[in-house]
């Protein structure tokens, strides 16, 4: 139980158009969800908070008009890059859940050029 | 903010061998800690947790401590085997951040030589 997919799994853009990457709870009902950002040999950054029928929270430094988030239903959060550039090349990966219990995605490695 | 970092970036040890891993934290209020392994390219992986109630917790050949005093973690590996080799994250729960959201340690790079 417990399993959160993400799709694609890999995905290359190019400079200035948007990609949409979505997390889905497959087996349970998740009213929170979170996503992470990751450069290579870093560790994992929180970039925002996605509620299911509201609004997401961004994490300081993240632009929410430049990462647009919806979590229109209780099995799926959508993180679309908007106009994506090089340097928003990075894994994103995203969890379900929330408190002491989160489930994480396989991530999705973007890469922009 | 809160931080929470790592003794040692890279670990290698033999087949065999016991690992310890090491995080340190700042957050004295943080009331749950977790250890995930991360494979390349992948997710991570739930290992074990452990919460600020208790001081040791033992999973399959897996064993986290808790040192509150000093604010340490640590993960101990019994019998290293090649297929712990990954990036091994602490992370903790966020008791002051967005609901419960999770903070991670910049991570331990274990390599099991064969």
């Amino acid at each position: 139980g417990a399993v959160v997919s993400q799709h694609p799994s890999r995905v290359i853009c190019k400079s200035g158009t948007s990609v949409k990457i979505e997390c889905r709870s497959l087996d349970f009902q998740a009213t929170t969800m979170f996503w992470y950002r990751q450069f290579p040999k870093q560790s994992l950054m929180l970039m925002a908070t996605s509620n299911e029928g509201s609004k997401a929270t961004y994490e300081q430094g993240v632009e929410k008009d430049k990462f647009l988030i919806n979590h229109a239903s209780l099995t799926l959060s959508t993180l679309t890059v908007t106009s994506a550039h090089p340097e928003d090349s990075s894994f994103y990966i995203c969890s379900a859940g929330g408190g002491y219990e989160q489930y994480f995605g396989p991530g999705t490695r973007l890469t922009v050029t | 903010g809160e931080s929470v970092g790592l003794h040692l970036p890279t670990l290698s040890v033999q087949e065999g061998d016991n690992s310890i891993i090491n995080c340190a934290y700042s957050n004295s209020a943080s009331d749950y800690f977790i250890w995930y392994k991360q494979e390349s390219g992948k997710g991570p992986q739930f290992i074990i947790d452990i919460r600020s109630n208790m001081d040791k917790r033992q999973g399959q050949r897996v064993t986290v401590l808790l040192n509150k005093t000093v604010k340490h973690l640590s993960l101990q590996i019994a019998a290293t085997q090649p297929g712990d080799s990954a990036v091994y994250f602490c992370a903790l729960h966020d008791a002051g951040g967005s609901q419960g959201n999770l903070i991670f340690g910049k991570g331990t790079k274990l390599s099991v030589k064969p």
